[in-house]
């Protein structure tokens, strides 16, 4: 059974530091992996998504990587903020003959201000 | 684009009760999943279509609920009757078929269902 694992499913970060989320899969025959961002009562946002062939993608202060081989990936939040505050999904598409996308429970990230 | 819009936002009704869950998917979309959130499993994934035809429903978790899609704009997610443990955050999200840009490969939710049966 294909999973998707988050850990911690909690964090606190002050202000300002740079952090590090880890998603860790079961399956090396991935497609593609997405990093999502949820409010609190609000739907998903998606953040970065990373082709099987690719290794890592960027935009503004986030940066996610992947590495198959090891089944992990990990979201690097640079110079943390308050707005920052969210939980914070990563999501498995396993091939492109199937379009099921399998999601991780997510971290509950705050920043401290 | 308004992105994907459900309705009802929030529902309370009592166990028995039939509930239609609406979604009107993102113009141009090929692909609509419906998934239900809750705190102890996380998202799981209900049933999607493809052209508006069910490729799968497996995550369907019994009979009392159905899902529909009878036009490319529009889907209902039912059930009937619903039970306490139906309790949960349904969303729905949709999707462009797979394109060489990755932009085509994300995948769009909208804001939820909040469902309570008590």
């Amino acid at each position: 059974k294909q999973e998707v694992t988050q850990i911690p499913a909690a964090l606190s970060v002050p202000e300002g530091e740079n952090l590090v989320l880890n998603c860790s899969f079961t399956d090396s025959a991935i497609y593609n992996l997405q990093w999502f961002r949820q409010d609190p009562g609000k739907g998903l946002t998606s953040l970065l998504l990373i082709q099987s062939s690719q290794r890592e993608q960027t935009s503004g202060r986030l940066n996610a990587s992947l590495d198959k081989s090891s089944g992990r990936s990990t979201l690097y939040i640079a110079a943390s903020q308050p707005g920052d505050s969210a939980t914070y999904l990563c999501a498995m598409r396993r091939g492109n003959r199937d379009d099921k996308i399998i999601f991780g429970k997510g971290t509950r990230l705050h920043i401290l201000p | 684009d308004a992105g994907v819009i459900q309705s009802p936002r929030h529902e309370v009704t009592e166990m028995g009760q039939e509930v239609t869950l609406r979604c009107k998917p993102i113009s141009g979309h090929d692909y609509l999943f419906w998934y239900r959130q809750t705190m102890m499993r996380g998202l799981e994934l209900l049933i999607y279509f493809n052209n508006n035809v069910p490729i799968d429903d497996s995550g369907m978790p019994e009979d009392r609920f159905s899902a529909k899609m009878p036009n490319a704009s529009f889907s209902t997610l039912k059930i009937q009757p619903s039970e306490p443990r139906d309790s949960a955050v349904y969303f729905c999200a949709s999707r462009t078929r797979d394109r060489l840009l990755l932009s085509g490969n994300t995948i769009y939710f909208g804001e939820g269902s909040w469902l309570t049966v008590v």
